[in-house]
């Protein structure tokens, strides 16, 4: 089945070491997002690709960078984790453009849980 | 600017019993409305959308929604609930289509009672 795929589904840093978190996808959507999701609260968008064109949020932190070396994968990068960094990280993909194949929901993976020590 | 109000927190109901969850948006036209579903542990599950046609929207798992435009609301209702239904729900909303950015609500906490 085409799906995304997030690994790892839970991930221990060390406070200031840092993490890349990753996420695959097959359904060959040009839209790729990374959402951080701290406990009973919404997701919060921290960034996106569309293709290859990188769009930050302006309240994501600096110390949250993002990779897309091709269009099945893109990456997490948190340069010095905090302790208020531990969250669920959730990547999701759509499909923007035209046609009628186009312009598909959100599909998420099923995130990987960041834990800080 | 958009903005989805999900006003309960929590909500508790008996097995077999039925459900409405609510949720009203704030959006000057017409909105991509969805449902989403999550199990604890787990990513966000699509129930269903909405952005035009009918407006009584099905979707999986037994669900439908309906979007009432004078009232700004996207209710999620489910005629007989079972217990694997427990989840948080959340309701959200894009503005330009059906795969741009969407701006979630706060969740609703589902809990089933045997």
């Amino acid at each position: 089945d085409a799906m995304v795929i997030q690994n790892p589904r839970y991930q221990v840093t060390q406070f200031g070491k840092p993490v890349t978190l990753s996420c695959s996808q097959t359904l060959n959507h040009n839209v790729m997002y990374w959402y951080q999701q701290k406990s009973s609260q919404a997701p919060k968008l921290l960034f996106h690709y569309y293709d290859k064109d990188f769009n930050n949020e302006a309240d994501t932190p600096d110390n949250f960078q993002s990779r897309r070396p091709n269009t099945s994968f893109c990456f997490l990068d948190i340069r010095s984790p905090g302790l208020g960094d531990a969250a669920m990280y959730l990547c999701a993909t759509s499909r923007l453009g035209q046609g009628i194949y186009s312009n598909q929901p959100q599909h998420f993976g099923d995130g990987t849980r960041l834990s800080i020590l | 600017a958009q903005s989805v109000t999900q006003p309960d927190i929590h909500i508790t109901v008996s097995e077999g019993a039925s459900l409405e969850l609510r949720c009203n948006y704030s959006y000057g036209a017409t909105p991509y409305l969805f449902w989403y579903v999550q199990s604890p542990g787990q990513g966000l599950q699509l129930l269903l959308k909405y952005f035009s046609g009918d407006t009584l929207v099905q979707g999986i798992k037994g669900f439908e929604a309906e979007f009432k435009r004078s009232q700004s609301s996207f209710n999620l209702r489910k005629p007989s609930v079972h217990w694997s239904d427990a989840a948080e729900y959340f309701c959200a909303v894009a503005r330009y289509s059906s795969a741009s950015k969407i701006i979630f609500g706060s969740g609703t906490r589902l809990s089933i009672r045997p």
